[in-house]
Order: C-alpha cells, then structure tokens, then sequence
C-alpha cells in the first residue's frame, strides 16, 4: 500500500512570498491532517478535513495560511505572505475515517520550509 | 489544559543496552495515550497506544509502554536497543484525532 505522498519535500522562499504544499493521502482515507512541526518542537494541528469538508481549523493562522481538498481526495496548504516564524516541516497524515482515535493516522515525510 | 512533557530533550545509549523514555502528561480527564517514532527525513509511525485496560502495552519493533496513573506518565520502554532505534520519539495524548497534543520529542542516539 502506497503512504502519505508529500511534495516538494524542501522549499527555500524569502518573507513576504508565497509557497504552497501538496499532499495525496493513502487512497481510501477520508480524513486529512495538516500539521506544522517547528524545530524542537512536536507537531501541531492546522487544520483537519473529513472528504472535502473542514471539520476543525482552529489552530489555522487564517490572515495568512488557507487549505482546500477540493475532491476529498489531494490537498494544498499555502501561505501567504509567508513569515520568518513559519519556518517548518509541515506534515500530511491521513486516516481511514471519521475523528475516532481507533483510526490511525498514517504521516507522510514533511515539507522542510526555511524562510529567509 | 492539556499538555505533555518530555524531560529529557537528548539520550545516548550503548547498543545493546536497555532504553526508557519519560513522559509526562496533563489532562482533564482519562487520556488516551500515544508514542511515536521519526526517523530522519520520514514521517511519524505510530509505536503503541493505550486506551484502557491493561497499563503495559505492547507495541512494534520490541517497545512497550506502562501507563501509570498516579504519576501522569506514559514511559517507553525497550530492553534492548539497535543502532537502527536511532530517531527521534514523540509521546502524544488526547481524546480525538484533532485533539491530539505531542511532546517536544525525545532524540535517541545509539553508540555501537
């Protein structure tokens, strides 16, 4: 079985820039997780979809980052006007269903965003 | 609020050798309780969890885990380290998927 597809794995911009990030969970998995993983630290939520729909943000910096999933399947996190602090990996995960702790989630290997 | 803990940042163990990893917890009601492994350039895989039942788990590549209550800790455990245990390891608590909370991590490195 294929894993949590990720790209690009490194992207270098400069503050003020946009970036965007792609993601293809394991085929079959409703729900989608973007976390972001600052150095030292351990990741955190951004933002959770079940299909398509958004099923928690609340951690999501809105005036500058947005996600979709529009045909529940692949998804883009992007950033703009990107930040000095949003330096990070950000991490994909997947799930097989709904936001029961019993569905694992499977991560994909991060984008390494530096921003200068 | 729930957070988590992890004292120790950076361990360096023998091959061979036996490990334990600390973690510490804070939450408002029964937890559910996670350990993770990142090795570099990969993503997080899931070692073991505890729900309920009994508090010593079992997980993959030889890890176990006992949940004590009454210290709010979740420790890893493995008896015998390889050199390819080398990664860092993240504990994680919460009570639905985007309720989850991680630890800062714990980096291992393995001496031959």
């Amino acid at each position: 079985e294929a894993g949590v597809a990720q790209s690009p794995r490194y992207k270098i911009i400069e503050k003020r820039q946009s970036v965007a990030f792609w993601c293809n969970p394991i085929s079959g998995h409703a729900t989608l997780y973007w976390y972001q993983q600052i150095l030292g630290q351990g990741p955190k939520l951004l933002i959770q979809f079940q299909n398509n729909g958004v099923v928690d943000d609340s951690q999501l910096p809105k005036d500058r980052f947005s996600a979709e999933r529009l045909k529940g399947v692949d998804s883009t996190l992007k950033i703009q006007p990107a930040k000095l602090e949003d330096s990070a990996v950000y991490l994909c995960a997947s799930s097989s269903s709904g936001t029961d702790l019993y569905n694992e989630q499977f991560f994909g290997p991060g984008t390494r965003l530096t921003v200068l | 609020a729930q957070s988590v803990t992890q004292p120790d940042i950076h361990i360096t163990v023998s091959e061979g050798a036996s490990l334990e990893l600390r973690c510490n917890y804070s939450y408002g009601a029964t937890p559910y309780l996670f350990w993770y492994v990142q090795s570099p350039g990969q993503g997080l895989q899931l070692l073991l969890k505890y729900f309920s039942g009994d508090t010593l788990v079992q997980g993959i590549k030889g890890f176990e885990a006992e949940f004590k209550r009454s210290q709010s800790s979740f420790n890893l455990r493995k008896p015998s380290v390889h050199w390819s245990d080398a990664a860092e390891y993240f504990c994680a608590v919460g009570r639905d998927n985007n309720d989850m909370r991680f630890g800062a991590g714990t980096r291992l490195t393995v001496k031959p």
